[in-house]
């Protein structure tokens, strides 16, 4: 079983609509991260939370250490909203998910 | 506060040729660690380096090597380049292992 699952791998959406993508694990970690990656683009670190919810823009993480789950939500979402979403583990090393790749269209 | 820098941001190379990566990671961080991401394909791990030391190895072959300097900065180095290593190669760091930061990546073409 893998420690971290992403789930949708895949997520097409309208203009406006709003966005979850879900994170499940399966170890102990000190923070998760969400990152971004735009097609043939480099990553960019979009939270990293350790307890509750953060909030940057129309972005919201939130974390449930007890649950092993973590959701990223974008409200009002946006064709450049298009990219992958990844979510990495602290542990005592990072652990990637293999990433939710969205395209939000016009 | 500066983040990690890396640099270059992207690079042609051809087959045969070898390549530098550089990363300069946030002040007072002393451990680096590379990351393989190649199109289709999650992050893989290649290596992490705390205080000059490399402390882990992912499974890459030993074309891939690395090094970092007293300062922290690190480099990476890939000799013989094959076309399969056309990939992102992303940088993290943190101040022992713990409470990363990340590079925005170099993305390397092999031609």
């Amino acid at each position: 079983k893998n420690e971290v699952e992403q789930s949708p791998q895949n997520l097409t959406a309208q203009e406006g609509e709003f966005i979850t993508i879900n994170c499940s694990y399966s170890v102990g970690i000190s923070a998760l991260h969400w990152l971004q990656q735009h097609p043939g683009g480099g990553i960019v670190s979009l939270f990293m939370l350790s307890s509750g919810k953060k909030k940057h823009g129309r972005l919201i993480a939130t974390i449930n250490i007890q649950e092993k789950h973590s959701s990223l939500h974008i409200t009002a979402s946006h064709p450049r909203d298009s990219a992958v979403y990844i979510c990495a583990l602290n542990t005592d090393k990072l652990i990637f998910g293999t990433g939710t790749r969205l395209q939000v269209f016009p | 506060k500066a983040g990690v820098t890396q640099t270059p941001r992207y690079l042609i190379k051809t087959r045969g040729q070898q390549v530098t990566l550089s990363c300069s990671p946030i002040s007072g961080h002393r451990s680096v660690s590379w990351y393989q991401q190649t199109p289709g394909q999650g992050l893989q791990f290649l290596f992490e380096y705390f205080s000059e030391t490399q402390r882990n190895k992912g499974n890459f072959p030993g074309r891939f090597s690395g090094r970092q300097f007293s300062n922290s900065r690190s480099e990476m180095n890939v000799s013989t380049l094959e076309l399969g290593d056309s990939a992102l190669y992303l940088c993290v760091s943190s101040p022992t292992g713990d409470g990363y930061t990340f590079g925005s990546g170099t993305r390397l073409t092999v031609v």
